[in-house]
């Protein structure tokens, strides 16, 4: 079966400090992956998705980036975090028709 | 363009009482819909999927959905409510020729009342 992995867990960093969040997919091959943003427990706000290796698209520009190095990693990035970056980042894959979630990282940018 | 509006941001049912969380969507060509379900602190878990077909679907933990199609809703139902039920739920849409990409909607919060 297929599972999906995020951490870490949570992070509290301060202003302007660096981001790597980090999300793995196990039990599926060449998956479409995802990067979410959950602002205030509320909707959903779509960052990053990747077809394949190296291969991303960015739905909203801002201050973050995205890369996937190796076929089930997608890693999320910041060279300097805003205090704006605060929230729920989560993590996808697609399967055939749905998309499965991973835990979350819950990011507080002090 | 795809589009979902859930039109309760809450809404409060008494433990054991029928209850309905509404989704309507917009999207070119046949739909692709789906609702979910999030806890405190955690990621999205999938509850139902419409494709093709019957338009009742059945998911876990008693859900049910009926797809209406002249309506363009996709609504949410649990005969019999329970407290362990109350969390944030989220209705999607994939349109068939949009390639997996989900719109979601903003998410509507059921509270469950012992």
């Amino acid at each position: 079966s297929q599972t999906i992995h995020q951490w870490p867990a949570t992070l509290v960093q301060p202003v302007g400090s660096p981001l790597s969040l980090e999300c793995t997919v196990e039990g599926t091959s060449n998956p479409n992956l995802y990067w979410y943003r959950q602002a205030a427990g509320r909707g959903l706000q779509l960052l990053f998705y990747s077809v394949g290796i190296g291969q991303i698209s960015s739905e909203v520009p801002q201050n973050l980036s995205a890369s996937r190095p190796q076929d089930r990693q997608f890693i999320l990035s910041s060279k300097k975090l805003l205090l704006s970056d605060s929230g729920f980042y989560l993590c996808a894959w697609a399967g055939i028709y749905e998309q499965y979630f991973g835990p979350g990282t819950r990011l507080t940018v002090t | 363009a795809q589009s979902v509006a859930q039109p309760e941001d809450q809404v409060n049912v008494a433990e054991g009482n029928p209850l309905t969380v509404k989704c309507t969507y917009s999207v070119s060509g046949n739909p692709y819909l789906f609702w979910y379900v999030q806890y405190p602190n955690r990621g999205l878990q999938f509850l139902l999927k419409y494709i093709t077909g019957d338009n009742l679907v059945k998911g876990s933990y008693g859900f049910e959905a009926e797809f209406n199609k002249s309506q363009t809703s996709f609504h949410l139902k649990k005969p019999s409510a329970l407290v362990s039920d109350s969390a944030l739920y989220f209705c999607a849409v994939r349109g068939e020729n949009y390639g997996q990409n989900f719109v979601f909607g903003p998410g509507t919060r059921l509270s469950v009342l012992p």
